[in-house]
C-alpha cells in the first residue's frame, strides 16, 4: 500500500503479558517514529529510527518498552509485562530523507490492558 | 505545564461558519508548525505545515504563526460536516531528528 500500515489494529492483553506491535512504513522512508496517544490527549513521542539506528529513545516511559527496526524498514514496538497504564493508541509515523520531513501517520494500534 | 497548550473543546459550530482553532507554546526553539486532523479511530492526517512566523492559505484552511506571542491558529472557512474531527497542533525545532510535540487536540463538531 501507499501509506503507513500497522498491525494489529486492536490488541487486548491481560496485565503482565508481553505484546508486540508492528509498523510498516512508506516504502523508501528513512525515518520512523513511534508515538503514544492516551485517550483524549495528543500523541506523545516515544522513539525515533533513522534506517536501522535508534537515534532517540528518550520518550520510552520505562525499560519495559523496547523498539527495533533491524533491517531499516519494518519496526516492532514491544511492551513487556503490560500494565493498565499502557492502555493507549500506539501510532507509527514515517518520513522521507531525514527526520525533518513531513511525518505520515499510520492508523495506530489500540492497546487495552485488562 | 505542557510545552504546547490547546483547548480540548468540544467546539460546536453550524455549517458554513468560520472556525478558529488555537495553540500556545512555551519553547522558543520551535520553528516548524503543523496542523493535523484526526478522525475517530484513524491516524493524524497533515493539513498545514508552516515555517516560522506568517500566514499560509490552502483552500478553506489558513494557518497563522505569531512567534513573538508563541501563538498559532488555524482558520477553517465555510465549515462542512465532514470537517468534524479532532484538530491537533504540532511543532518541532530545527534538529535533524525532530520529534513532534503535540497539543491535546480540539474536538470540532460542525452541525447541519
Amino acid at each position: 500500500g501507499a501509506g503507513v500500515s500497522q498491525s494489529p489494529r486492536y490488541k487486548v492483553a491481560k496485565r503482565g503479558q508481553d505484546v508486540a506491535l508492528r509498523c510498516d512504513p512508506i516504502s523508501g522512508h528513512v525515518s520512523l517514529f513511534w508515538y503514544q496517544q492516551a485517550l483524549g490527549q495528543g500523541p506523545e513521542f516515544l522513539t525515533y529510527f533513522q534506517n536501522e539506528a535508534q537515534l532517540d529513545k528518550s520518550g520510552l516511559p520505562s525499560d519495559r518498552f523496547f523498539a527495533e527496526r533491524p533491517e531499516g524498514s519494518v519496526s516492532t514496538l514491544k511492551i513487556q509485562r503490560t500494565q493498565q497504564e499502557d492502555s493507549a493508541v500506539y501510532l507509527c509515523a514515517s518520513s522521507g530523507t531525514t527526520g525533518t520531513d513531513t511525518q505520515y501517520f499510520g492508523p495506530g494500534t489500540r492497546l487495552t490492558v485488562l | 505545564q505542557k510545552e504546547v497548550e490547546q483547548d480540548p473543546g468540544p467546539l460546536s459550530v453550524p455549517e458554513g461558519a468560520i472556525v478558529s482553532l488555537n495553540c500556545t507554546y512555551s519553547n522558543s526553539a520551535f520553528q516548524y508548525f503543523m496542523w493535523y486532523r484526526q478522525y475517530s479511530r484513524k491516524g493524524p492526517e497533515l493539513l498545514m505545515y508552516t515555517y516560522s512566523s506568517g500566514n499560509k492559505e490552502d483552500g478553506r484552511f489558513t494557518a497563522q504563526v505569531d512567534k513573538s506571542s508563541k501563538y498559532i491558529s488555524l482558520f477553517i472557512r465555510d465549515s462542512q460536516p465532514s470537517d468534524s474531527a479532532t484538530y491537533l497542533c504540532a511543532m518541532r525545532n530545527t534538529g535533524t531528528a525532530s520529534k513532534l510535540t503535540f497539543g491535546t487536540g480540539t474536538r470540532l463538531q460542525v452541525t447541519l
